[in-house]
């Protein structure tokens, strides 16, 4: 079992480009989160859904969007992408949402903007 | 304001035992989560907790304290595997984790 990928593995990216990060998994969970990681800090929740045509904000939504057709995937999306953005980001699922349930990551997308 | 205290670094040697600590103010307590992260790698589940006391999984065990906010992971048998970094993550009222920064264990020979 694959369980969650993501892509790219790494990227460096131009200010004010605009890129997908991709995320899939085939455990039939329905929650997915995104989060990114940055030296000295806790991880950082992007936005998550707890199930399929839903999504919500957490901690830093700002810069970001998310879209949730079916419940394998939950692309998350740079508009417009910043310095500050650089980072490297992690998407997760869990078999439901709003309840006590282990998170399982994927690899992660590391992330340089310049 | 929501807050995981952890102890930034550690180091401790093969064949001993080392405990990391959490302390925690949330908005509300759903369970506490420890991870284990290596050096460029996902973060990997190792135990949860919601009820006071002390959950043992092989060498590792992990204690919570609600009423003092507090945790520890308890790590037992030292390996040089064991060299990672521990994250601590509480589940708020709106079961969304809130995380620590991370404890780097450091296992020296």
């Amino acid at each position: 079992t694959a369980g969650i990928t993501q892509a790219p593995t790494s990227q460096i990216l131009a200010a004010g480009r605009s890129m997908t990060l991709r995320c899939t998994q085939d455990m039939r969970h329905n929650a997915m989160y995104w989060y990114r990681q940055d030296l000295g800090l806790g991880l950082r929740l992007i936005h998550y859904s707890n199930t399929a045509g839903t999504t919500g904000k957490g901690e830093v939504p700002d810069g970001y969007s998310v879209s949730r057709a079916n419940t394998d995937d939950f692309p998350l999306t740079l508009a417009s992408a910043v310095p500050s953005q650089t980072s490297v980001y992690f998407c997760a699922s869990s078999a439901s949402g709003g309840h006590t349930d282990t998170q399982y990551f994927g690899p992660g997308t590391r992330l340089t903007v310049l | 304001g929501q807050n995981i205290d952890q102890p930034t670094e550690m180091t401790a040697t093969e064949g001993a035992i080392v405990q990391i600590n959490c302390t925690y103010q949330t908005s509300g307590f759903n369970g506490l989560f420890w991870y284990q992260q290596h050096a460029g790698e996902a973060p990997t589940f190792l135990s949860y907790n919601v009820l006071d006391g002390l959950e043992e999984k092989g060498r590792f065990s992990s204690f919570l304290s609600r009423s003092k906010g507090y945790s520890y992971l308890l790590l037992k048998e030292l390996q040089m595997k064991d060299s990672a970094s521990y994250l601590c993550a509480v589940q708020d009222s709106n079961y969304q984790l809130i995380w620590g920064a991370g404890t780097k264990l450091i296992i020296k020979p």
